[in-house]
């Protein structure tokens, strides 16, 4: 069974770079027909899809937070990872992984999430 | 910036028929805005429970069943249960700029 974790750190600066990192155990994330996604949901409010990538390097990116995102993977270690830049407080969320299925075009699983906070 | 819009919060009675609805404001919703419903209980991540429009996992409750309805994504639940009261969130893919967004949920009670 596939399971998907996230860490990283629950603070952050403003105006610093988040990096988080979401480990894949149970599959491969060399897999051909998934992509590898990032989603935030700000405390108490609706969701929020970041982007995705496969295990190319292939990427994409929400339009709106384009210019601050990066997305990696390192299938040497079954992990990809995030980069946000410019923190600011708009930007505390629960951070989420989910593995995305390119074909069914549908997200599951998803990590349990991980709490960032930007706060100086 | 494109917006997706659901019913804030609805109340159904144990038993009974509800659907929630999913419209994006560039336009009538189609099978190629992939819509996907998911389910969040207080405290979890969410749970995928339709994709595509009208497709359910393994794990989805036969109760649940999502369609197109009058220009918008449909989900609708026959037969609530307790256990349905819950968040839940439509998702829609927008071609042009290959961006997925989600509307901003329901509150669904089961009173």
């Amino acid at each position: 069974q596939v399971q998907l974790q996230e860490s990283g750190p629950g603070l952050v600066k403003p105006s610093q770079t988040l990096s988080l990192t979401c480990t894949v155990s149970g599959d491969s994330i060399s897999s051909g027909y998934y992509y590898w996604s990032w989603i935030r949901q700000h405390p108490g409010k609706g969701l929020e899809w970041i982007g995705y990538i496969n295990y190319l390097g292939n990427t994409y990116y929400y339009s709106s937070l384009m210019s601050r995102v990066t997305i990696s993977v390192d299938t040497s270690k079954n992990q990809f990872s995030l980069k946000l830049s410019s923190m600011t407080a708009a930007d505390t969320a629960i951070y989420y992984c989910a593995r995305y299925h390119s074909s069914g075009r549908w997200f599951d699983p998803w990590g349990q999430g991980t709490l960032v906070t930007v706060s100086s | 910036q494109t917006v997706v819009t659901q019913e804030p919060s609805l109340t159904v009675s144990p038993g009974g028929t509800v659907t929630l609805t999913c419209a994006s404001s560039t336009g009538a919703v189609t099978s190629d805005y992939y819509p996907n419903w998911f389910q969040q209980k207080p405290g979890q991540a969410p749970r995928s429970l339709i994709y595509s429009t009208n497709n359910k996992h393994s794990w989805t409750p036969a109760r649940f069943s999502g369609s197109l309805l009058g220009g918008r994504a449909a989900l609708t639940v026959s037969g609530v249960q307790p256990e349905d009261e819950a968040d839940y969130y439509c998702l829609l893919y927008h071609g042009g700029a290959h961006d997925w967004v989600f509307g901003g949920g329901t509150k669904l009670t089961v009173l």
